[in-house]
């Protein structure tokens, strides 16, 4: 089973829908989790980071079930400018962050 | 505030010959580094981490190797390029390992 799995999409979504995204990961000793952004032939870059209580900024929802071992992210009134690779990351003791291969979110007008 | 710089933004080297790839970081003392690879549609693959001055950790056995000759400078070096070795190089920071990572603007490497 590898470490951090997401669906890669593509989400195909109009504008102004609500998506999620979910992940696995398969480390129960895992920490800490992060959602980071890639746009098409740029550097990722940190979205947010997801906490036990789950955590909100804006329109972006983080969601962390250690009991399915899985964490989400869910996105309301999706714009244009959210089409993006949202890249699930999980870490655990010494070990450098698993990044998860991404997932491709297309927002349509 | 931290920042990061990485250099070339892109880079077109002939197979068999070397690489130098230059990171640094500003604003933080003693920042994990890191080097990744990202082929054309991929996903991350972790190449090298540092958590200190002269300590390497190899992720993935290839012909790359990388340094780190000061506390906030990261290089990545090949003695000869493969085809193999074209991709986006990205290069990161972080307070500790279980913190966030940042990275740097990235470097598109084509072989030919």
């Amino acid at each position: 089973r590898k470490e951090v799995e997401q669906d890669p999409g593509p989400f195909n979504v109009p504008e102004g829908a609500t998506v999620a995204f979910n992940c696995t990961y398969s480390n129960s000793a895992s920490q800490s989790f992060f959602w980071y952004r890639q746009d098409c032939r740029k550097e990722p870059k940190l979205l947010m980071s997801v906490y036990s209580s789950g955590n909100e900024d804006g329109r972006f929802t983080a969601q962390l079930n250690r009991a399915s071992q899985y964490i989400s992210l869910l996105i309301r009134d999706s714009k244009l400018s959210d089409s993006a690779t949202y890249l699930c990351v999980v870490t655990s003791g010494n070990t450098p962050l698993v990044f998860g291969k991404g997932t491709r979110l297309s927002v349509i007008a | 505030s931290q920042t990061i710089h990485q250099w070339p933004a892109t880079l077109v080297q002939p197979v068999g010959s070397p690489l130098s790839l230059e990171c640094t970081v500003e604003g933080t003392s003693n920042p994990n580094l890191y080097w990744y690879r990202q082929a054309a549609g991929r996903g991350l693959q972790l190449l090298f981490y540092s958590v200190g001055i002269g300590q390497i950790s190899s992720e993935v056995p290839q012909n790359l190797s990388a340094s780190r000759p000061q506390d906030r400078q990261f290089i990545l070096s090949s003695k000869k390029l493969l085809l193999s070795d074209s991709g986006f190089y990205l290069c990161a920071w972080s307070v500790g390992t279980n913190q966030p990572q940042h990275f740097g603007d990235g470097t598109r490497l084509s072989i030919l």
